[in-house]
C-alpha cells in the first residue's frame, strides 16, 4: 500500500525566511511524485512532477527535489502570497494519486 | 478552455436523499477521478476512470457510484446520502501519462444533515 507522510503539519515563517517542507513516501513503483498548492476554498493547483532520484524542478521561489525515499519543497525568501497548504502525492498505478495530509504554510509580513 | 468544471459548488442534502455531482473537462483527458477531502484525512480517492466506459474503485468507494459514457463527463452519484458523506468533493483529470499533472476542479462542498 502506498503511503505519503508530510511534515511539518504547519509552518509559520517570516517574510524572507527560507525553509523546506518534507514529503516521505513508500510506493511499490514510483511513476511520479507531485507537488500541489491549495488555497482555502479552492482545488489543488499543480506545481511540479518529479520522476527519478536526483531530479530537481524550480518555479519562482519554489524548488522541488527528489530522493529514493523523500522529496523536499524548498521555499526561498517566501512572501505572504506563498501562504497556502502544500500537498504531496505519488502515482504508482492507473494515474491515480495517493496524497499526504499536507503542510499548511503561513508567511507573515 | 474551461478546464475541469464541477457543479454544484454547494449542496445540502437530507439523510437518505440521492444526488449527482457533475464533472466535465474540455481538455480531452483520458483519465478522470473523484476525491473527497476531509479535515485531518487529506484527499482520498473514491472512483476513477481510464477512459470512456471504464471505471474502477478507489480507496473509499462505498455509497458512491460512477459511470463514464463520454470522454468529457464523469458524474458521481450518491445513492442514499449519509452524514459521513459530508465533505468537499474534487474531480480531477489528466492525460494518460500524467506528465502535465492532474487538473482539479474547484470542488463541491456537500453537507448531509
Amino acid at each position: 500500500e502506498d503511503q505519503v507522510t508530510q511534515s511539518p503539519e504547519a509552518l509559520r515563517l517570516q517574510e524572507g525566511e527560507s525553509s523546506s517542507l518534507n514529503c516521505s513516501y513508500t510506493v511499490s513503483g514510483l511513476r511520479g511524485l507531485f507537488w500541489y498548492r491549495q488555497d482555502p476554498g479552492k482545488g489543488p493547483e499543480f506545481l511540479f512532477t518529479l520522476y527519478s532520484a536526483g531530479e530537481e524542478k524550480e518555479k519562482e521561489r519554489l524548488k522541488a527535489t527528489l530522493t529514493k525515499k523523500e522529496s523536499f519543497l524548498h521555499i526561498t525568501a517566501p512572501k505572504p502570497e506563498d501562504s497556502a497548504t502544500y500537498l504531496c502525492a505519488v502515482n504508482s498505478g492507473y494515474s491515480t494519486l495517493t496524497f499526504g495530509k499536507g503542510t499548511m504554510l503561513l508567511v507573515s509580513p | 478552455n474551461a478546464g475541469v468544471t464541477q457543479t454544484p459548488k454547494f449542496q445540502v442534502l437530507k439523510t437518505g436523499q440521492s444526488m449527482t455531482l457533475q464533472c466535465a473537462q474540455d481538455m480531452n483527458h483520458e483519465y478522470m477521478s473523484w476525491y473527497r477531502q476531509d479535515p485531518g484525512m487529506g484527499l482520498r480517492l473514491i472512483h476513477y476512470s481510464v477512459g470512456a466506459g471504464i471505471t474502477d474503485q478507489g480507496e473509499v468507494p462505498n455509497g458512491y457510484n460512477v459511470s463514464r459514457s463520454t470522454t468529457e463527463d464523469f458524474p458521481l452519484r450518491l445513492l442514499s446520502a449519509a452524514p459521513s458523506q459530508t465533505s468537499v468533493y474534487f474531480c480531477a483529470s489528466s492525460f494518460r501519462t500524467g506528465d502535465y499533472g492532474y487538473t482539479f476542479g474547484s470542488g463541491t462542498r456537500l453537507t448531509v444533515v
